[in-house]
């Protein structure tokens, strides 16, 4: 158990509509971080926040948006859902940020699913 | 040509046997090397973190990274069923505001009984 948390564990949804994950980092963790997993692209980073700020960004789509809050759980908002979204989507966390941000722990993930 | 390229596999190796698993990347400004350890529909696990170049051992683990190369390795003594697994190479630019991940493909790795 890695300490970082992630609901629902599944979604299955239909194309157009909205979804929201939520992810609780490890205690102490102040840098939040979103990736999606597909089969054809592996797993890559969408997003950062970093003590309730957007510290960076990745391969995020304009559909997609981030937001963390002040007791510092966040939560990844997916709109407009296309067939294409259907992924694993994972939140990892880490003490800091930049050269002091140290490892990378992830969640269990959820597995959305978009018909 | 891919930012991190690692072979997919998959990669079958008898039970006890020393597996070597190795990424290669382009970019130079990456200073931090991972892997993880993910088994089927779950989260990945880190197993080592390094960030200068030369060995690190933990266990029956031992991550190698060779700056001038590229080229980082991950190396698993006395294989066990247990670690069959897809691992992934992980790697990182900090201080550039670019704390996200960077990951290989992964290499699904079978131990056979």
């Amino acid at each position: 158990d890695s300490g970082v948390t992630q609901t629902p564990k599944h979604l299955i949804t239909a194309t157009g509509q909205r979804v929201t994950l939520r992810c609780s980092p490890r205690s102490g963790d102040l840098s939040v971080y979103w990736y999606q997993q597909s089969l054809d692209q592996g797993l890559q980073f969408l997003i950062q926040y970093y003590n309730g700020e957007e510290r960076a960004k990745g391969n995020i789509l304009e559909r997609f948006s981030a937001q963390q809050f002040p007791d510092l759980h966040s939560e990844l908002n997916l709109s407009s859902l296309e067939l294409g979204d259907s992924a694993l989507y994972f939140c990892a966390s880490s003490v800091g940020a930049g050269g002091s941000a140290g490892e990378q722990f992830f969640g269990p993930g959820t597995r959305l699913t978009v018909l | 040509q891919k930012e991190v390229e690692q072979d997919p596999g998959p990669l079958s190796v008898p039970e006890g046997a020393i597996v070597s698993l190795n990424c290669t990347y382009s970019n130079s400004a990456f200073q931090y090397f991972m892997w993880y350890r993910q088994y089927s529909r779950k989260g990945p696990e880190l197993l080592m973190y390094t960030y200068s170049s030369g060995n690190k051992e933990d266990g029956r683990f031992t991550a190698q990274v060779d700056k001038s190369s590229k080229y980082i390795s991950l190396f698993i003594r006395d294989s066990q069923p247990s670690d069959s697994a897809t691992y992934l190479c992980a790697m990182s630019a900090p201080g550039g505001g670019a704390d996200g991940l960077t990951f290989g493909k992964g290499t699904h790795l079978i131990i056979q009984p």
